[in-house]
């Protein structure tokens, strides 16, 4: 079981440039996350998906957008990336709704 | 909605002295109850929950915690620690829905 992947690992953009971070599970996780960590902010949510077919805004989703391909993959867009959304960005899935959540490694971004 | 605050950002400790990260939350129903761990450069892994029942939780690595509904907190103990106890520690809440809320973090320096 590889958990909950991220790719990719470390990302340098310019401002405006696009890009998307994918996220894959193989636990058969129901919902899948979105995070941002930011120092001294701890970690606050961007988008979520609570199952399949659906998603939802969390905290801060401005600028982003998100897609929730399959049950198993959940991909975070940058459109046009400024340098306020230089951070660290995790992917999380859990089963159900109060259920642990599992976190990937994590996606170091810097927006030039 | 609910919020949690870490009262301290920064804890230092010497090895094999006791340690005690303080969490609150405040939220006006039922909430579920989690401290997760970050080590340097890796993803969060959960340290233990609290869900109903016993307020006294045990976690992993002899962490323990506590839930204080009167005074809305959720302290994490661990009676002598070890250098591989450094890393950030976050408090997180849940009201029963898809979404968990952060703390700030707190980082623990373990000093030989």
């Amino acid at each position: 079981n590889a958990g909950v992947t991220q790719t990719p690992k470390f990302q340098v953009l310019k401002t405006g440039q696009s890009m998307t971070l994918q996220c894959a599970q193989d636990m058969n996780h129901n919902s899948m996350y979105w995070y941002r960590q930011d120092p001294g902010m701890g970690l606050r949510l961007i988008y979520y998906s609570a199952s399949e077919g659906t998603t939802d805004k969390g905290e801060v989703p401005n600028g982003y957008n998100v897609s929730r391909l399959n049950k198993r993959e959940f991909s975070l867009r940058l459109e046009s990336a400024a340098p306020s959304q230089t951070s660290v960005y995790f992917c999380a899935s859990t089963k159900d709704r109060g259920e642990t959540q599992y976190f990937g490694p994590g996606t170091r971004l810097l927006v030039l | 909605a609910q919020s949690v605050t870490q009262l301290d950002s920064q804890v230092p400790v010497f090895e094999e002295a006791p340690v005690e990260l303080r969490c609150n939350y405040s939220s006006s129903v039922s909430v579920y109850l989690f401290w997760y761990v970050q080590y340097p450069n890796q993803g969060l892994q959960l340290l233990l929950k609290y869900l109903s029942g016993s307020t006294l939780v045990k976690g992993i690595n002899g962490f323990e915690a506590e839930f204080n509904k009167s005074q809305t907190s959720f302290h994490l103990r661990k009676p002598s620690v070890h250098i591989s106890d450094t890393a950030e520690y976050f408090c997180a809440v849940s009201v029963n829905d898809y979404k968990l809320s952060f703390g700030a973090g707190t980082t623990v320096t373990v000093r030989a």
